[in-house]
């Protein structure tokens, strides 16, 4: 049974800073990732796909990477800004299109 | 193009009634999939639905059911609800199933408060 964990369960920096988020999986049989992003009390917004072949993908101030060996995968952010604050949940695809979730990162970014 | 439009948004109901939720995808996808979030459980995966045919599902007890149309548009149903089924019930639309390439889009879920 696939299991994601998401480290930090919560972070708090300041404006500008570049941070990572850390995302790991124990069956590396996926067809991808996705990093999504929850703000409060909404749905879930997509972030970045990563295909199992691929090593990594970038989307602006986003970049996400992929070690499927490993079953690791990180989403960097550069120049975090206040509006990034946010929940991100990392999901791994094993068949069809059954996600299994992270239990997430809450981030606060301060002005 | 518009996303996946979910109804009702918010919704009330007592402990042995049954609700209907729908969900209508980004047009042109085949695939729908419904989840549970709940603070205490995450998100989980219920089922997924391609071409009228339930393709996955989730561990869930049989009062959870589906259902979607030959326009992919898609319902779920919760029977005899009991209080720990309050949670946001989101859905999730993509062109196909079972590929790498694919990207799954959200909708804004329904809050479903069980009293």
């Amino acid at each position: 049974k696939q299991e994601v964990t998401q480290i930090p369960a919560a972070l708090s920096v300041p404006e500008g800073e570049n941070l990572v988020l850390n995302c790991s999986f124990t069956d590396s049989a996926i067809y991808n990732l996705q990093w999504f992003r929850q703000d409060p009390g909404k749905g879930l917004t997509s972030l970045l796909l990563i295909q199992s072949s691929q090593r990594e993908q970038t989307s602006g101030r986003l970049n996400a990477s992929l070690d499927k060996s490993s079953g690791r995968s990180t989403l960097y952010i550069a120049a975090s800004q206040p509006g990034d604050s946010a929940t991100y949940l990392c999901a791994v695809n094993n068949a069809g299109n059954m996600l299994t979730f992270g239990g997430g990162t809450r981030l606060m970014v301060k002005p | 193009k518009a996303g996946v439009t979910q109804t009702p948004r918010y919704l009330i109901k007592t402990r042995g009634q049954q609700v209907t939720l729908s969900c209508s995808p980004i047009s042109g996808h085949r695939s729908v999939s419904w989840y549970q979030q709940t603070p205490g459980q995450g998100l989980q995966f219920l089922f997924e639905y391609f071409s009228e045919t339930q393709r996955n599902k989730g561990n869930f007890p049989g009062r959870f059911s589906g259902r979607q149309f030959s326009n992919s548009r898609s319902e779920m149903n919760v029977s005899t609800l009991e209080l720990g089924d309050s949670a946001l019930y989101l859905c999730a639309s993509s062109l196909t199933t079972g590929t790498s390439g694919n990207t799954i889009y959200f909708g804004e879920g329904s809050w479903l408060t069980v009293v």
